[in-house]
């Protein structure tokens, strides 16, 4: 069983609707976990992070933590073209620690 | 925000040549940084974690002798694949973190090796 687990995709959504993301965890040590959105040939880029049970919002994007289940989540709310990308889902123990990525899930947008 | 820049960006050799991979805090000091390779259409897998003035840990069946990491600044890191092969064309990156109290970590923009 790895780590990090997400669903590889492609999921694919029509614009302006909702992307609906999941990563399941098996370390219970796991402290933070991290969304990243990574374009082909690109380096990630952090879309947000979360640490506590329950919901976090930032603009269009929603990160859910659910440490009893080991799930985590990202909702994408009005999906645009420029949303199709890779997206990984990360867990730390402790700062200063390794990231643990997931496989990814690919996402494509449809005009 | 925190940059951190790679250097060189693309990078082609023939194979048994050695070739070295920059990673610099531009506007803070690093106290951790990280060593990730990326094969195609796979995630990034962790070769290595490097603290400045000590020796690198590096993960299971990541051979030190190949890819030697030198952190010898708190603002630089360097990797060296020594006598690279094809099998070692990958897109390579690194990370940095500030040693604060948050568990992010910032990521340099890459590096692809091609090896001919």
């Amino acid at each position: 069983q790895k780590e990090v687990e997400q669903n590889s995709g492609p999921l694919s959504v029509p614009e302006g609707a909702i992307a609906s993301l999941n990563c399941t965890y098996s370390d219970r040590g796991s402290q933070s976990f991290f969304w990243y959105r990574q374009y082909s040939g690109k380096s990630p880029e952090l879309i947000m992070f979360i640490y506590s049970n329950g919901d976090k919002e930032d603009g269009r994007f929603t990160a859910q933590l659910n440490k009893a289940s080991q799930y985590v989540s990202l909702l994408i709310r009005d999906s645009q073209p420029s949303d199709s990308a890779t997206y990984l889902c990360a867990a730390i123990k402790a700062a200063g620690n390794k990231l643990t990525f997931g496989g990814g899930t690919r996402v494509l947008v449809k005009p | 925000g925190a940059v951190v820049s790679q250097h060189p960006s693309r990078v082609i050799c023939k194979s048994g040549t050695s070739v070295k991979i920059e990673c610099r805090s531009l506007d803070f000091q690093a106290t951790t940084m990280f060593w990730y390779r990326q094969f195609p259409k796979q995630s990034l897998m962790l070769m290595a974690t490097s603290n400045e003035g000590s020796k690198a840990t590096y993960e299971q069946g990541v051979e030190k002798d190949k890819f030697l990491i030198n952190h010898a600044s708190l603002t630089l890191s360097t990797l060296t694949v020594t006598s690279a092969h094809p099998e070692d064309s990958s897109f390579y990156i690194c990370s940095a973190w500030d040693g604060g109290y948050t568990n992010e970590q910032f990521f340099g923009p890459g590096t692809r090796l091609t090896v001919l």
